[in-house]
């Protein structure tokens, strides 16, 4: 079957780095995507990765191994406007989203 | 300018009720979707529309039609409204149909349908 595990919540300090992690298991592979989603708001795009290595953008980076099913995303220089859940979806075979239940990310002073 | 629109923003109604949500998107997308987001906080995907042609449907039930007016437009209508239908529910569209990897979504801000 299809599945998408990420941590379902993590902790950090502002300032701070965080990386969060996400393994998948698609039929096929299209790319991974980062979506980061404030409470009671509408999921926005942060990153797609398709090939293996690392994204950066801003504070922001993605990394990613196919040979592992593996991605993680980075936050560095943490700001208290971070706290949101982190969502990572695979697109299989058939260019449909898996979606993981995302990881609450909680910053604190 | 709200790229992705999605009207009412909270909804409650009773168990047996008929409700619809409206969705328009002013980017020009050629695909639409409508995800279902229940209190696990799984998206997952209930139709997608391309150029007003349904091309995924993910098993929902019957009570749940998607109507396509045109490919700016794709509204919600479900029938006979279930206690298990509360949950938010995201119009989102993409420029491309569904065979472009980039695949980037723009949601709507979201619609909370409580059933009661």
């Amino acid at each position: 079957g299809q599945n998408i595990d990420q941590p379902t919540e993590m902790t950090a300090t502002e300032g701070a780095i965080v990386q969060i992690n996400c393994t998948y298991q698609t039929s096929g592979f299209n790319g991974l995507f980062w979506y980061q989603q404030h409470a009671g708001e509408a999921p926005t795009f942060l990153s797609y990765n398709v090939l293996d290595g690392l994204e950066e953008k801003g504070r922001f980076s993605s990394f990613l191994s196919r040979s592992k099913g593996y991605s993680y995303l980075l936050l560095k220089e943490l700001q208290m406007k971070d706290s949101a859940s982190y969502l990572c979806a695979s697109m299989d075979s058939n260019y449909q989203l898996i979606w993981g239940a995302g990881t609450k990310l909680i910053i604190k002073p | 300018d709200t790229a992705v629109s999605q009207t009412p923003k909270y909804l409650v109604t009773q168990m047996g009720n008929d409700k619809s949500i409206k969705c328009e998107q002013n980017l020009g997308h050629d695909t639409m979707y409508w995800y279902k987001q229940d209190s696990k906080k799984f998206l997952k995907i209930m139709f997608s529309y391309n150029n007003k042609e349904l091309i995924i449907n993910e098993t929902v039930p019957n009570r749940f039609s998607p109507k396509s007016p045109d490919k700016a437009h794709l509204n919600l209508h479900i029938n006979s409204l279930e206690l298990g239908d509360s949950a938010v529910y995201f119009c989102a569209s993409s420029r491309p149909g569904s065979g472009d990897p980039t695949g980037e979504l723009f949601f709507g801000e979201g619609s909370r349908l409580t059933v009661l």
